[in-house]
């Protein structure tokens, strides 16, 4: 049973970075895309890219771009989502997802969110 | 970028009585290769969004057959036949027949 399991809240000054882990559990990593998303508080959801590791092929959404970096360790089965010049509307939960062996782009594995809080 | 535009925003149901939701796109999502790229999230209260149902009408593993999905093209519709309590959350549809990616705005459930 693959899990993600995710690094924990953060709390961030605005134009600073974070880093977001999503650490895979059971089953093969590197064949499967990862993907982020991520959630304003009581807002939708937003895509925001994803990584395939066995390619270290990247997508950006473009309002992210120039901001965003993702990034795998096959080695220890872990993705990475740093965000630089951070502003108080990056504040959300960011989520992981994994795409499923059904069909590409349908994301049946969630990690359980990390909180981005930023604040001055 | 690929609009989704989901209705209703919100919806209250009597346990037991249907529910329909509807997903339009801006544009066609069907793939050269016959595929169509709708995808259906739920995000119970406080959880991660899970997956419902795959290109338009695809059932995950171990997601009652009370949902259902249908559509073509642009249009689009998620259907419980008796919605349950356990039912209750934010319904998400998505494309991915182009980057960005993009999800509705989303529906909310409610029991009546």
């Amino acid at each position: 049973q693959v899990q993600l399991v995710q690094s924990g809240a953060e709390v961030k000054k605005p134009g600073s970075s974070v880093r977001v882990s999503c650490k895979a559990s059971g089953g093969t990593f590197s064949t499967y895309t990862i993907t982020w998303v991520r959630q304003a508080p009581g807002q939708g959801l937003e895509w925001m890219g994803r990584i395939i590791p066995i390619f270290d092929t990247t997508n950006y959404a473009p309002k992210f771009q120039g901001r965003i970096t993702f990034t795998a360790d096959d080695s220890t089965r872990t993705a990475y989502l740093d965000l630089s010049r951070l502003r108080s509307d990056d504040t959300a939960v960011y989520y992981c997802a994994r795409e499923s062996y059904l069909s590409p782009d349908a994301f049946d594995i969630w990690g359980q969110g990390t909180m981005v809080t930023v604040s001055s | 970028d690929v609009v989704m535009t989901q209705t209703p925003l919100s919806l209250s149901v009597t346990p037991g009585q249907p529910a329909s939701i509807s997903c339009k796109s801006s544009q066609s999502l069907v793939h050269y290769e016959g595929r169509t790229s709708l995808y259906w999230y739920l995000q119970k209260p406080g959880q991660s969004p899970q997956l419902l149902i795959y290109e338009v009408s695809k059932r995950f593993s171990g997601v009652p057959d009370r949902f259902s999905g249908s559509g073509s093209g642009t249009d689009f519709t998620l259907k419980i036949s008796r919605v349950e309590a356990e039912d209750v959350g934010v319904y998400y549809c998505m494309q991915s027949i182009q980057l960005p990616y993009s999800f509705g705005q989303g529906t909310k459930l409610e029991m009546k």
